[in-house]
């Protein structure tokens, strides 16, 4: 099994622009969350979907934050603008039914000039 | 709500000695209650869960049991290494939730030979 995979590993951006982070879970798992690591604040769940469904946003810092599922394989997470203070590392994680525990991937290694 | 609370860090230690790091909880629910390990540049890894009242959790070496009547996990190693130098972040999941993880702020711990 190869894991949950996160794409691209770092991401260097100028303040402005537009980022689209990608992750695609583990074949066979239902859930998909979003997180956000920063030294100030730790790791904080943005956002989680169950079957593709998005089920508590209330994570989400602002509107500039979007999240998608189309499809059982395959999520991303926009930034639109981007902002320096948005500059921290995503970690995107993937759960069974089973749901008691998360299989994480490497993370994207955000950075907004 | 949920919430974490773990020793702060960092911890340095040598080779060989006791590791301990404290982790309580408050939780709405029954909680599932995790030990996950970031080693430098990498997502998170289960190290270890427990799932109910006094089941003991163990791993590479590393052990945790859940108490409910002192609401802790502690985490605990006999005989630490250097390829334990990471950061290790106690977590809950309740049922109720979809299991989303409420994460501590994470201990470093570096293991000098």
């Amino acid at each position: 099994d190869a894991g949950v995979i996160q794409s691209p590993r770092h991401e260097v951006t100028e303040m402005g622009q537009e980022v689209t982070l990608r992750c695609k879970p583990i074949s066979g798992h239902n859930s998909l969350f979003w997180y956000r690591q920063t030294m100030m604040r730790g790791l904080e769940l943005l956002i989680y979907f169950n079957n593709n469904v998005p089920i508590d946003d209330s994570g989400m810092p602002e509107d500039r934050f979007s999240a998608k599922m189309p499809n059982a394989s395959f999520s991303t997470l926009k930034i639109q603008p981007s902002e320096p203070r948005d500059s921290a590392v995503y970690f995107c994680a993937s759960s069974s039914i089973k749901k008691n525990e998360q299989f994480f991937g490497p993370g994207t290694r955000l950075t907004v000039l | 709500g949920n919430s974490v609370t773990q020793m702060e860090g960092p911890v340095t230690l040598s080779e060989e000695a006791f590791l301990t790091i404290n982790c309580t909880y408050t939780a709405t629910g029954y909680p599932s209650l995790f030990w996950y390990v970031q080693y430098p540049g990498e997502g998170l890894q289960l190290l270890l869960k427990a799932t109910k009242a006094d089941d003991k959790g163990s791993n590479k070496g590393f052990e945790a049991t859940y108490r409910k009547e002192t609401t802790s996990f502690h985490l605990e190693k006999g005989s630490v290494q250097v390829s334990d130098s990471a950061v290790y972040f106690c977590a809950l999941g309740v049922l109720e939730d979809d299991y989303k993880l409420s994460f501590g702020a994470g201990t470093t711990v570096t293991v000098r030979a």
